[in-house]
Parts: structure tokens; C-alpha cells; sequence
């Protein structure tokens, strides 16, 4: 069974950073494309970034290109998303995603997700 | 951006009965739409993918058709499991989702 465990989500202040992590369990991760995606209280989810299984390719929302950066760790079964410069528009869930059926936005299966507050 | 716009935002049906939900695009999708559902505390599920196909384990109730910039969501015979929220996801151009609507109970 595919399962995927996010952790690392905290109260931060304006500007502040944090990194998020995904763990992963019940499949062969190096074979899967990832995606990180938020989704703020109350509204739709919002696709964030994605990156290839070897993880040497990797795209950005213009929302957080240039302040995000996404990353995996393939014999650890994991994947992060490092934020730096953080806004208040970015408290949300955030969720890690596998890419399924071969495409690499659509979203298979989720985690449970963590819960990202920036405020002052 | 594809803008994604989802209609109505809330829907009141009666269990047994039909939904039919809508989505529509700002520009052509092709067939790339996909469907989730949303239950309150837990991340979306996969319904439907290209635009008419079932995510491994849904049930036959969850239909999928449309193409283009205009899509349909039908549940046939509401279950009291089916009362959530729902959004649509365009995947052909990156990823944007609508806004999503609430199905609730009549």
C-alpha cells in the first residue's frame, strides 16, 4: 500500500524558511515522479512544484519560483521542499503527491499533510 | 494560467438521487481533466482522470465525460460516502484546479 507521511510544518514568522519532508513507504519511490501541493484553509489545492525520479529535473509555480526548492533522497525514500522568504499567503496544508498513470501533474496518491503557519 | 471554473459552488441532492457537477476551462484541455474528491480532514482522492477515466478502485457511479473546455462530473444514485467537496484539475498545462463544489445533503 502506498503510503507518504509529510512532517516538518510550523508556525514561522514573515520571511522566515522552513523544509518540509516526505516520507515514503509501500512502493519503489525511485520510479515515481513527485509533486509537492498546498491547498490554503478553505480553498483549492495549488500545485507547487514537481521533480523527476532522478531528481535532476525540477519545475516551480511562479507563486514560489525562486523561494522554494524541491529536492529527493532516493535511497531514504524521501523528498523536501525547502521555503525560504516565507508569506503570510503561504500558511496552507501542504501535501506531497505522486505524478500517476505516466503524467507528471496528476496527482495518484497523497499524504496526509502538514500544516505550514506564517504569521507574525 | 488555465483558469478553472467549477459550477455551482454548492449543490443540494437527496441520497439515491443524481449530481451532476461542471467544469469549464479557459482554453482547450483536450482531454487533460481530472476529477477529486474532498472529504473534510483528508487530502483529495483521484476520481477521474482524462477527463472520462475511473482511478484504479472507484466505483462505476462516478462517471466522467467532456473534452475540449467543457467537462461533467455525474455521481448516479448518491451514497451518504459521496457527500463532499469536489474539484476539478486541468493537468495539460502544468496544474491549476477550480474552486471546487460542496455536494451536501438534501
Amino acid at each position: 500500500e502506498v503510503q507518504l507521511v509529510e512532517s516538518g510544518g510550523a508556525l514561522v514568522q514573515p520571511g522566515g524558511s522552513l523544509r518540509l519532508s516526505c516520507t515514503a513507504s509501500g512502493f519503489t519511490f525511485s520510479d515515481y515522479e513527485m509533486n509537492w501541493v498546498r491547498q490554503p484553509p478553505g480553498k483549492g489545492p495549488e500545485w507547487l512544484s514537481f521533480i523527476t525520479m532522478s531528481g535532476r529535473i525540477t519545475y516551480y509555480a511562479d507563486s514560489v519560483k525562486g523561494r522554494f526548492t524541491i529536492s529527493r533522497a532516493n535511497a531514504e525514500n524521501s523528498m523536501y521542499l525547502q521555503m525560504n522568504n516565507l508569506r503570510v499567503e503561504d500558511t496552507a496544508v501542504y501535501y506531497c503527491a505522486t505524478s500517476g498513470y505516466g503524467t507528471g501533474t496528476l496527482f495518484d496518491s497523497w499524504g496526509q499533510g502538514t500544516l505550514v503557519t506564517v504569521s507574525s | 494560467e488555465i483558469v478553472m471554473t467549477q459550477s455551482p459552488a454548492t449543490l443540494s441532492v437527496s441520497p439515491g438521487e443524481r449530481a451532476t457537477l461542471s467544469c469549464r476551462a479557459s482554453q482547450s484541455l483536450g482531454s487533460n481533466l481530472a476529477w477529486y474528491q474532498q472529504k473534510p480532514g483528508q487530502a483529495p482522492r483521484l476520481l477521474i482522470y482524462d477527463a472520462s477515466t475511473r482511478a484504479t478502485g472507484i466505483p462505476a457511479r462516478f462517471s466522467g465525460s467532456g473534452s475540449g473546455t467543457e467537462f461533467t462530473l455525474t455521481i448516479s444514485s448518491l451514497q451518504s460516502e459521496d457527500f463532499a467537496v469536489y474539484y476539478c484539475q486541468q493537468y495539460n498545462n502544468w496544474s491549476t484546479f477550480g474552486q471546487g463544489t460542496r455536494l451536501e445533503i438534501k
